[in-house]
């Protein structure tokens, strides 16, 4: 789907860096929402927000940080990426809870 | 916090083949959804059940909701390559709360 973007869609970063992936979205959805996903885990919630300016927590926030001060983009900053962040991260958005969620095409992140 | 098991993990099916997952939750839940994911793709909504025993068909496809809201199925009827992929069931504990995902199906279906 066009309407929501993700980039970049590969990324190799060293151990220790900052990275940040982004989002961004044309539907001025309200709910967003960033996955990861690993073989045996299936998708995990890192952060979500509900609108701008308001973020929340989800299963696996910890080394994340993410930032929302406009409704169509929310970009995840790993602080200082480790080798259990290599991943693949997806961005969602969805207009209301209790509608299906719409998924950006992925970043795969390695961290060697 | 909410968990939803689904099973099996993985399938292998002759093309042609019916194919059934499962997606079990110990709570009730307020509603569930399923996604497919193809191989490299991004996870893609398919669907949406609300009601106690909703059934829902699209094309091959049947959806199932348990009469006591803790429970749902997807089931394929004579697969085809196209199948291929991995399905996710999802619910969220409540009305404003993210979806929680099951770790998935992965569906192979051999020509």
């Amino acid at each position: 789907d066009a309407g929501i973007t993700q980039s970049p869609r590969y990324k190799i970063t060293e151990t220790g860096r900052q990275v940040t992936l982004m989002c961004h979205q044309t539907w001025s959805h309200s709910y967003m929402f960033w996955y990861r996903q690993d073989l045996g885990h299936g998708l995990r919630l890192i952060y979500y927000s509900a609108a701008a300016d308001i973020t929340d927590k989800g299963e696996v926030p910890d080394g994340y940080v993410v930032s929302r001060s406009k409704t169509e983009n929310f970009p995840l900053t790993l602080e200082s990426a480790t080798r259990s962040q290599t991943s693949v991260y997806f961005c969602a958005s969805t207009g209301q809870t209790g509608e299906g969620y719409t998924f950006g095409s992925g970043t795969r992140l390695t961290v060697v | 916090g909410q968990q939803v098991m689904q099973i099996p993990q993985y399938q292998h099916v002759q093309e042609g083949e019916d194919f059934t997952t499962y997606c079990n939750s110990s709570t009730t839940l307020s509603n569930i959804q399923w996604y497919k994911q193809r191989p490299g793709g991004h996870p893609v909504f398919l669907i949406q059940l609300v009601k106690s025993g909703e059934v829902k068909k699209q094309k091959r496809l049947t959806f199932q909701f348990g009469e006591a809201k803790k429970n749902s199925s997807l089931h394929i009827t004579a697969t085809q390559t196209t199948d291929v992929g991995t399905y996710f069931c999802a619910a969220a504990n409540s009305g404003n709360t993210p979806l929680v995902f099951g770790k998935g199906t992965r569906l192979s279906v051999i020509a």
